[in-house]
């Protein structure tokens, strides 16, 4: 079976400061690896997926991702938060066609 | 590209009553899935079709829930005599082939039972 957890539920961060959420997964295999944002009243959003290759992965905003198989991570960094960056972030697994979520993370970027 | 499309967005039952939510996919995509999202639970996985035709149902309550998808242009979800604990905001997602593409969600239906 597959799983995420994303071990802080709230983060809050000021304007123009380094961001980075946790993601931890298990899977049996290699799997796809995903984080998706979700704004207030909307559906969620790919940011980045990472599956192979190099284990920095870029996404979009400036927002970028590194894999650690030994650390069964896949943590989401952003180099400088802007207020938009407020929302709901998701890290997410596959290694079937089934995507399995983690509970999500609520940033908050402060003035 | 309108996206994937979820009707309705807001939807009130009284306990009992019986809801049905609905989802265009987006035009191409293959596969289809249904998520739940609450509070408490986060994000569920409900079930999932490729090619029209169901392939995980394993997030589905046994009792109480059903879903389809008849043609290439809509999938349904109904839930039977809704109860309080099934309120929730249940979204639809689409992607060209499998859960490994990127899934496009909708906006989803926010479902409240009185």
């Amino acid at each position: 079976a597959q799983s995420v957890t994303q071990p802080d539920a709230r983060v809050t961060v000021s304007e123009g400061a380094s961001l980075q959420l946790r993601c931890k997964y298990s899977s049996s295999v290699t799997p796809y690896l995903f984080w998706y944002v979700q704004y207030p009243r909307q559906g969620l959003q790919l940011l980045l997926k990472y599956y192979s290759g190099d284990p920095v992965v870029q996404g979009v905003n400036g927002f970028e991702a590194e894999f650690s198989k030994s650390n069964s991570s896949f943590h989401l960094r952003k180099a400088s938060v802007h207020w938009s960056d407020s929302a709901v972030y998701f890290c997410a697994v596959s290694n079937t066609d089934k995507v399995v979520f983690g509970t999500g993370t609520r940033l908050q970027v402060s003035p | 590209n309108a996206g994937v499309i979820q009707t309705p967005r807001h939807k009130v039952t009284g306990k009992g009553q019986e809801a049905t939510l609905w989802c265009e996919p987006i035009s191409g995509h293959s596969a289809v899935f249904w998520y739940r999202q609450t509070i408490v639970q986060g994000l569920e996985f409900l079930t999932y079709f490729r090619n029209q035709a169901p392939i995980d149902d394993s997030g589905m309550p046994k009792e109480r829930f059903s879903a389809q998808m008849p043609n290439q242009s809509h999938s349904t979800l109904k839930i039977q005599s809704t109860q309080p604990q099934d309120s929730a905001v249940y979204l639809c997602a689409s992607s060209l082939v499998r859960g490994q593409n990127t899934l496009y969600f909708g906006a989803g239906t926010r479902l409240s039972v009185l």
